[in-house]
């Protein structure tokens, strides 16, 4: 069975940092593209960040740039979210999201984020 | 504020056609192709449309998109109550280097 599964998710202070794994099963991880999305508590789907299958091209929300780094170990068929300097409004479920053929065809249930004091 | 435009609801009666209208520019639908996701309450999305009007398998027929220039749309036939959910729709930007969607249509079945 195809499935992505995220962690790492928790309560954490403004500023501080957090890092959300990803963990993919039941495909060739390496062959896709995978992507972050979030969704703030009672808001719409907000794209986060997206990155090649071979790690080669990246990029970022402008709303996230230069805070949070997105990487994978194709080894470990794992996709992560490094996430520092985080505001309350950083506070959202993030899900991660496998774009092959099809965009964003497959979604992980999502980790829930919250930022505050 | 969404780079794309969608009415933030619709509504109709079980049987009932209805459609959902999404707006962008020339940097995103304009120039690139349009998804739609659906969105069960307490649930993750899940692709519904992928390149302006193609279903994945399992996705019913009575679910269609369209595209024309600037502007696509949602449309969803034989109403039921099952289809009641937040839907959105998605696409590229190519200014931006990046996904955007639209702010998301509440779908009432009354």
């Amino acid at each position: 069975e195809v499935q992505l599964v995220e962690s790492g998710g928790g309560l954490v202070q403004p500023g501080g940092s957090l890092r959300l794994s990803c963990a993919a099963s039941g495909f060739t991880f390496s062959s896709y593209e995978m992507n972050w999305v979030r969704q703030a508590p009672g808001k719409g789907l907000e794209w986060v960040s997206y990155i090649s299958s071979s790690g080669s091209t990246i990029y970022y929300a402008d709303s996230v740039k230069g805070r949070f780094t997105i990487s994978r170990d194709n080894a470990k068929n794992s996709l992560y979210l490094q996430m520092n300097s985080l505001r309350a409004e950083d506070t959202a479920v993030y899900y991660c999201a496998r774009w092959g053929t099809r965009p964003l065809d497959v979604w992980g249930k999502g980790t829930t984020v919250t930022v505050s004091s | 504020q969404s780079v794309l435009t969608q009415p933030p609801s619709a509504s109709g009666t079980p049987g009932q056609r209805v459609t959902i209208s999404c707006s962008g520019s020339s940097s995103n639908i304009g120039s690139n192709t349009v998804n739609w996701y659906q969105q069960l309450p307490g649930t993750a999305p899940k692709l519904l449309i992928y390149s302006n009007n193609q279903r994945p398998s399992g996705v019913p027929d009575r679910f269609s998109g369209s595209k024309s220039g600037t502007s696509a749309s949602l449309a969803i036939s034989g109403l039921q109550s099952e289809d009641e959910a937040d839907y959105y729709c998605a696409a590229w930007d190519d200014s931006l280097n990046a996904v955007v969607f639209g702010g998301g249509t509440k779908l009432t079945v009354l």
